[in-house]
């Protein structure tokens, strides 16, 4: 089973619309969860973090479930400048009290006009 | 120049060939990180330093060697690489790795080599 697995897509969603994507973790040890950006051709960049709670930033709203080892990104009302791909991430410490990072291979969203 | 840098953008290089990539970050960060991203894989993590000490090392070719002289800078020397090496070579740095919590990595916009 793959570290962090998520859907590869491609998602083609006309504007406007709700879009969700969904990962899922294999090691239950996991610290801390993101979602990272990554535009065609450039390096990622943190989108948010993931909180159990739940958490919002504007449009996007990321939600954590520890017991299923699911998390989710869900973008409502999406611009086109919301295409990229969406990798989820995984953060794990290791047993030298190191942190480690595993990326999921990423969902790659395309809005349409 | 701010944030994460990396040089040459772009490399092609022959398999009997020796060349290096270099990363610098300017974010007075303790960790930098050396991710291999092949199409169609996720981000492989290769090295990790913190505090200039190599903390991780993921079964990675000896064909590839990392060197970090200070916090600030961070080399991957490489030598008799295969075509399958070929790929998007991302470095990226954060604050340290014992921060807990949200500990962001900032990538650099990487170096894309192909090996012929």
């Amino acid at each position: 089973r793959k570290e962090v697995e998520q859907d590869p897509g491609p998602f083609n969603v006309p504007e406007g619309a709700t879009v969700a994507f969904n990962c899922t973790y294999s090691n239950s040890a996991s610290q801390s969860f993101f979602w990272y950006r990554q535009d065609c051709r450039k390096e990622p960049k943190l989108l948010m973090s993931v909180y159990s709670s739940g958490n919002e930033d504007g449009r996007f709203t990321a939600q954590l479930n520890r017991a299923s080892q699911y998390i989710s990104l869900l973008i409502r009302d999406s611009k086109l400048s919301d295409s990229a791909t969406y990798l989820c991430v995984v953060n794990i410490r290791t047993n030298f009290g190191n942190e480690k990072l595993t990326f999921g291979t990423g969902t790659r969203l395309t809005i349409i006009p | 120049e701010t944030g994460v840098t990396q040089t040459p953008r772009h490399l092609v290089m022959g398999m009997t060939n020796k060349k290096s990539l270099k990363c610098e970050q300017h974010l007075g960060h303790n960790a930098m990180y050396w991710y291999k991203q092949s199409a169609k894989k996720p981000l492989e993590l290769m090295f990790v330093y913190n505090f200039k000490e190599q903390t991780e090392n993921n079964s990675v070719p000896s064909r590839f060697s990392p060197e970090c002289p200070n916090s600030s800078h961070l080399f991957l020397h490489l030598h008799t690489l295969q075509p399958e090496d070929s790929a998007l070579y991302l470095c990226a740095s954060s604050q340290d790795m014992t921060s807990g919590g949200d500990n962001e990595q900032f990538f650099g916009p990487g170096t894309r080599l192909t090996v012929l």
